[in-house]
């Protein structure tokens, strides 16, 4: 087992949609919690990170951490089809390097 | 705005032939990264430099791939002898600091092994 599952989909939905994007993890020891976008052959960007449990908002994206439940989601609130790409979390405890999840492939249709 | 530069961005190489990737991080970065990412996977550390010491190299495959960062900014990665499973995207990244949570990526470096 991964320390960090994501299910690659592809998840499609009409533009204007609520998204909703999740990670499941297995160490204990994570405490950053980390939300990237990749576009297609591009490198990955930083959307959002949050620390330890609880709720972090930034216009349409909304980070979430359940430590109890070891499961973080990222909302994305009337979808564009500009946010179509690959969305990865990461996520690092005492170490410097995060741990990456495989991303999940968003595709949004006008 | 500030950016990681990667070259080339493209690099198709036949298996057993030498391969070398560059990347100039944001000026003033002190911490820089390699990354190798699979098709479909997320990115995985091959080593981390702290200006121009080694900090993690434990997941990079030292009989054929190397690394430096000989003054402390601009950095190399080399493949030698390259295998067809090393066809994936090399990706450079830097932060401020190793404590840093914020990592900048370039655009990568796509290799095809054949």
């Amino acid at each position: 087992q991964k320390e960090v599952e994501q299910d690659p989909g592809p998840l499609s939905v009409p533009e204007g949609a609520i998204v909703s994007l999740n990670c499941t993890y297995s160490n204990s020891a994570f405490q950053y919690f980390m939300w990237y976008r990749q576009y297609s052959r591009k490198g990955p960007e930083l959307l959002m990170y949050t620390y330890s449990s609880g709720n972090k908002e930034d216009g349409r994206f909304t980070a979430q951490v359940d430590k109890s439940s070891k499961y973080i989601s990222l909302f994305i609130r009337d979808s564009q089809p500009s946010d179509s790409a690959t969305y990865l979390c990461a996520m690092k405890g005492g170490s410097y390097i995060p741990t990456f999840g495989r991303g999940t492939s968003l595709i949004v249709h006008p | 705005e500030a950016e990681v530069a990667q070259s080339p961005r493209y690099k198709i190489t036949e298996k057993s032939q030498a391969v070398a990737f560059w990347c100039d991080p944001i000026s003033g970065h002190a911490t820089l990264y390699w990354y190798r990412q699979i098709l479909g996977q997320g990115p995985e550390l091959l080593v981390q430099f702290q200006d121009e010491s080694v900090v993690d190299d434990s997941q990079l495959p030292k009989d054929r791939f190397s690394a430096e960062r000989l003054k402390g900014v601009d950095s190399t990665l080399k493949i030698q002898p390259a295998e067809l499973g090393d066809s994936a995207m090399y990706l450079c990244a830097s932060s401020f600091t190793s404590g840093s949570n914020e990592q900048f990526f370039g655009p990568g470096t796509r290799l095809t092994v054949l």
